[in-house]
């Protein structure tokens, strides 16, 4: 089973400021997902990675598969960007079954 | 508006009680699964279904069972609620698992009394 360390835990930030949220895991992958969950529950699928890095408006999510590691960056923070970020490896063979983080509580002040 | 239409939102059962969660998608997707999520934990899946007809056993399938008749509908069933159900669960469609674009129900809050 893959085990999936997120960290931090909770991150306050001003707004403004550049966000790193880090997700390591244990077994070897074939990607890795990044989702935000809002406040309200609802959950939106981010990114999907496999190599390098990938880029959509203010999010950059990075991946190195050989150190079993990926690291989403928010720039300029904004308010609502306040959410949960969860990290989801992806298993690799036959079966591309997800192990999700327990996820990143970011809250961003104006 | 295309997505995943999950209902109820919230829901309090008595101990003992049955009841079906209802998903629905219409992006003609071909993979459909099941999560709950609990406090301090990632989420977790329950039952996955690849393709009309085809159901399988996720990580916690205890307490639940799903059938899936149309491409579109993927219902979860409790079938004694117990008090450990008390969760939150999430369905979630893709064009098939793992893939890059996963797309995410509301989420409904139960609580079993």
């Amino acid at each position: 089973k893959n085990e999936v360390e997120q960290s931090p835990q909770n991150l306050t930030a001003q707004e403004g400021e550049f966000i790193t949220i880090n997700c390591s895991y244990s077994v070897g992958i074939s990607a890795l997902h990044w989702l935000q969950q809002h406040p309200g529950g609802g959950i939106v699928s981010l990114f999907m990675l496999s190599s390098g890095k990938k880029k959509h408006g203010r999010l950059i999510a990075t991946i190195n598969i050989q150190e079993k590691h990926s690291s989403l960056h928010i720039t300029a923070s904004h308010p609502r960007d306040s959410a949960v970020y969860i990290c989801a490896p992806r298993s690799g063979g036959s079966n591309y079954k997800l192990t999700f983080g327990k996820g990143t509580l970011l809250t961003v002040n104006p | 508006n295309a997505g995943v239409t999950q209902t109820p939102k919230f829901q309090v059962l008595k101990t003992g009680q049955s009841m079906t969660l209802q998903c629905a998608q219409d992006m003609n997707h071909e993979y459909m699964s099941w999560y709950r999520q609990d406090p301090g934990m990632g989420l977790r899946l329950i039952h996955y279904s690849v393709g009309a007809g085809i159901t399988d056993q996720g990580e916690v399938p205890n307490g639940y069972n799903v059938s899936r008749s149309t491409t579109e509908d993927f219902p979860l069933r409790l079938l004694s609620a117990a008090p450990s159900q008390t969760s939150v669960y999430f369905c979630a469609s893709s064009y098939f698992e793992g893939a890059g674009s996963a797309f995410f129900g509301q989420g409904t809050r139960l609580t079993v009394v």
